[in-house]
């Protein structure tokens, strides 16, 4: 059973510039959530899609924008990279409740990948 | 607002000694609260976590937290931790059944041989 993957695992970027990460879900998870990990931080809610709809979102700009796509998988825009944009961004996957019939699916949990570590110069 | 506050930025232990990280947590709503451990250079992996029911839920490794409303605390427990604890550890909240995670800002087990 495929975890959720992501990638790349590193890249590096210049101020300005712009960046795109990729995330496959766990088989069988249809929502996928982005999380920024700055250094010696926790995790910080971006936003989550289900559907190809973004459902949720926290407190970020706009230079942060997303993607899913039919196969449920996702990709994560960053639009003027910053200096403070260098960070571990996480994807996360699961089963968004989304009616009576699924409350058995709902487990509460996020299935989380490895991340994509983004250094901006 | 949630909010997640881990009290303990790095907590050094011996092996074989119990160990005990803090979280404790602030919301209006019925939660879920889960642990998370961080290796090096790795993504998060789930530890426990809190739905409903039983307040003290258990890890297949040994590590146990209680979920206690009235004090809005779900710390973590360990009677006895190995080398390989060694890690940082992530306390979450979240409305119940919006998988939007509020995190602690982490604590870091190093444990000491």
């Amino acid at each position: 059973d495929a975890g959720v993957t992501q990638s790349p695992t590193h890249l590096i970027k210049t101020r300005g510039q712009q960046v795109t990460l990729r995330c496959s879900p766990k088989s069988g998870h249809d929502t996928v959530s982005w999380y920024q990990q700055a250094l010696g931080q926790g995790p910080q809610f971006i936003f989550q899609y289900y559907e190809e709809e973004e459902r949720q979102r926290g407190n970020f700009p706009d230079r942060f924008s997303g993607h899913q796509f039919p196969n449920y998988s996702s990709e994560l825009n960053v639009n003027a990279l910053l200096l403070g944009d260098s960070a571990l961004y996480l994807c996360a996957s699961s089963l968004l409740p989304t009616g009576t019939f699924r409350l058995a699916e709902n487990t509460g949990e996020l299935f989380f990948g490895e991340g994509s570590r983004l250094t901006v110069l | 607002a949630q909010s997640v506050t881990q009290l303990d930025s790095q907590v050094p232990v011996f092996e074989e000694a119990p160990v005990e990280l803090r979280c404790n947590y602030s919301s209006s709503v019925s939660v879920y609260l889960f642990w998370y451990v961080q290796y090096p250079n790795q993504g998060l992996q789930l530890l426990l976590k809190y739905l409903s029911g039983s307040t003290l839920v258990e890890s297949i490794n040994g590590f146990e937290a209680e979920f206690n409303k009235s004090q809005t605390s779900f710390h973590l427990r360990k009677p006895s931790v190995h080398i390989s604890d060694t890690a940082e550890y992530f306390c979450a909240v979240s409305n119940a059944g919006t998988y939007k995670y509020i995190f602690g800002t982490g604590t870091r087990l190093k444990v000491l041989a």
